[in-house]
């Protein structure tokens, strides 16, 4: 069973560029999770995404970023326009759907976005 | 809202001794709480979980947590530590209220030295 699967593992954008982050969840995973990570820093929470549903974004940047699930394929974070300050590496994690109210969280490898 | 402390960013030991990384949290609400290893360029991988019951909670690798409710506290040990066990360690929060958001600390390097 392969495990959650993020790509590109590593990007290089120029300022102003756009970025697109790919994230695959585990199989039989139906709710994503991304977080940030900066230098020297912990993972921050962005965004809970279930299949083709935005749950919860309230760490997401108001502007530049968006994400999306849709129902078929990957689920994509989006930088527009990316600043010096976006250069962190993104996780993402998956979790199995469940009535409970904590699934755990299994993470992917990272994306690290290095804008120049 | 909840936050999670991790009271030291580097912990340096030599191969064999114990190491307690300690972790604080705060919380208006129940909570689940975790700790994550992290090697070198690679993702977060689960190392134990404090869902409920035993406030002593064992993990993979040898690792063991204890939760202390009065102490909002939830140190992670380990007796005889190994030159493996080199990485970075994060604490993580979140609440059972549904939010399934995972709150973390910055982390503590822990520097295994032969």
């Amino acid at each position: 069973n392969a495990g959650v699967m993020q790509n590109p593992r590593h990007l290089v954008r120029r300022r102003g560029q756009e970025a697109r982050l790919r994230c695959s969840p585990m199989k039989g995973h139906s709710h994503v999770y991304w977080y940030r990570q900066l230098p020297e820093e912990g993972l921050k929470f962005m965004v809970y995404l279930q299949k083709e549903n935005i749950i919860d974004e309230s760490g997401m940047p108001k502007e530049r970023f968006s994400a999306e699930f849709p129902k078929e394929g990957p689920s994509i974070l989006r930088i527009q326009q990316v600043v010096r300050g976006d250069s962190a590496a993104y996780f993402c994690a998956s979790s199995p759907p469940g009535q409970g109210s904590y699934n755990e969280q299994f993470f992917g490898p990272g994306t690290r976005l290095t804008v120049l | 809202a909840q936050s999670v402390t991790q009271l030291d960013s580097q912990v340096p030991v030599f191969e064999e001794a114990p190491v307690e990384l300690r972790c604080n949290y705060s919380s208006s609400v129940s909570v689940y709480l975790f700790w994550y290893v992290q090697y070198p360029n690679q993702g977060l991988q689960l190392l134990l979980k404090y869902l409920s019951g035993s406030t002593l909670v064992k993990g993979i690798n040898g690792f063991e947590a204890e939760f202390n409710k009065s102490q909002t506290s939830f140190h992670l040990r380990k007796p005889s530590v190994h030159i493996s066990d080199t990485a970075e360690y994060f604490c993580a929060v979140t609440s059972d209220t549904g939010r399934r958001a995972l709150t973390f600390g910055s982390g503590t390097r822990l520097q295994v030295q032969p």
